[in-house]
């Protein structure tokens, strides 16, 4: 079963900064099935990122995805004071379907 | 509204049984496959499986296999996440999420349903 570490934990920065969330699996998988969630609190995680690099309909343009192999990265250019919290990686697995996910970033106001 | 619209929540025993439902709304039910998430604050998100509402056909995580049962009725556009016999540690969130079969992202969510199993 493929392991995604998610890092750092938490990441405290202010609005306007520029925000690095790495995740990074314990074998090499295909960009196309790994995917980037956000968690606001008391709601369902919302697709941000799928196939590493492809924003999901609706998302700004200050989210972007990149990555290949065993690292991924979800960079947001300028944080917005709704952005502090919650990011999950995610892969998944086709034979037999399997997905599992990261176990998350924290995105914290400084 | 394209949406996904779950039980509310529960409180039951250990022992007990338990089914929760998501039901999806203007969209066409069939042509997209249901998952099921569980959160808890110690394990986080863990895939418990899926069904493809159009035959019923289901796929299970081998940490969930056994322990719980996935089945839908297409003719009122539901899933459903049943229990015949709830622990202590089923304790949590659980999310719907649809897919569609020729993708690989979860890209509509439940609201959840909590779900706690205490005596």
């Amino acid at each position: 079963e493929i392991v995604l570490t998610q890092s750092p934990g938490t990441l405290s920065l202010s609005p306007g900064e520029r925000a690095t969330l790495s995740c990074r699996a314990s074998q090499s998988i295909s960009s196309s099935y790994l995917n980037w969630y956000q968690q606001k609190p008391g709601q369902a995680p919302r697709l941000l990122i799928y196939g590493a690099s492809n924003r999901a309909t609706d998302i700004p343009d200050r989210f972007s995805g990149s990555g290949s192999g065993t690292d991924f990265t979800l960079t947001i250019s300028r944080l917005e004071p709704e952005d502090f919290v919650l990011y999950y990686c995610q892969q998944c697995g086709t034979s037999p379907p399997m997905y599992t996910f990261g176990q998350g970033t924290k995105l914290e106001i400084k | 509204e394209v949406q996904l619209v779950q039980s509310g929540a529960e409180v039951k025993q250990p022992g007990e049984s338990l089914k929760i439902s998501c039901k999806g709304s203007e969209y066409s039910f069939t042509s997209y496959w249901i998952n099921w998430v569980r959160q808890t604050p110690g394990k986080g998100l863990e895939w418990i499986g899926r069904i493809d509402p159009s035959d019923s056909h289901t796929d299970y995580s081998t940490s969930f296999q056994g322990h719980v049962s996935i089945t839908g009725d297409k003719s009122i556009n539901t899933a459903y996440l049943q229990w015949s016999r709830l622990k202590a540690s089923d304790t949590a969130m659980y999310y719907c999420a649809r897919q569609s079969p020729f993708e690989l992202d979860f890209g509509l969510w439940g609201q959840g349903t909590l779900v706690t199993v205490s005596s």
